[in-house]
């Protein structure tokens, strides 16, 4: 089992609409996470971190994390066509083992 | 600009050949971490240091070798490598070892 899993896509999604994009972690012990966004040919960018079950919405984006489920997504809404890159998500114990694991990443494509 | 610079962007060597990589963080930050990017795989955590002191050692083989004479610089040496080990090398920097990571536009190897 794959410590953290995302679809790898590509997921297309017309302009304008609500990108969904889903991550799954297998560590109980996992306190924070983070989605990063990389453009093609980029280096990834932090765009959202959260800590705390619930959501949190920052401008168009909205980080929802649900720990008993060991999930965490991002939401995309009024989706751009510079929106389109693939989305990495990571994850980390806050406290003893301070390695952020990543997932291979989801590609999302904004269709004009 | 994440205020985290790599240099050179781009190498391509042998396997004979030995090279170094570069990265300068101008943040202030106190840890700093280089990473390996495949496609298809996510992020792999090669190396950590916390204040020039190397904290996680990820089972990386020998020719690749790590130096971090401050807090602002950190290099990869390398030697004798594979064509395996032809990747997107980056850096990355954060407050301390519990904070966001700042990442660099990384360098892309090429062995031949």
């Amino acid at each position: 089992q794959k410590e953290v899993e995302q679809n790898s896509g590509p997921l297309s999604v017309p302009e304008g609409a609500i990108a969904s994009l889903n991550c799954t972690y297998s560590d109980r012990g996992s306190q924070s996470f983070f989605w990063y966004r990389q453009y093609s040919g980029k280096s990834p960018e932090l765009i959202m971190f959260i800590y705390s079950n619930g959501d949190k919405e920052d401008g168009r984006f909205t980080a929802q994390l649900n720990k008993a489920s060991q999930y965490v997504s991002l939401l995309i809404r009024d989706s751009q066509p510079s929106d389109s890159a693939t989305y990495l998500c990571a994850v980390r114990r806050l406290f003893g083992n301070e390695k952020l694991t990543f997932g291979t990443g989801t590609r999302l494509t904004i269709i004009p | 600009e994440t205020g985290v610079t790599q240099t050179p962007r781009h190498l391509v060597m042998g396997m004979t050949n030995k090279k170094s990589l570069k990265c300068e963080q101008h943040l202030g930050h106190n840890a700093m971490y280089w990473y390996k990017q495949s496609a298809k795989k996510p992020l792999e955590l090669m190396f950590v240091y916390s204040l020039e002191e190397r904290v996680e050692n990820n089972s990386v083989p020998s020719r690749f070798s790590p130096e971090c004479p401050n807090s602002s610089h950190l290099f990869l040496h390398l030697h004798t490598l594979q064509p395996e080990d032809s990747a997107l090398y980056l850096c990355a920097s954060s407050q301390d070892i519990y904070n966001e990571q700042f990442f660099g536009p990384g360098t892309r190897l090429t062995v031949l």
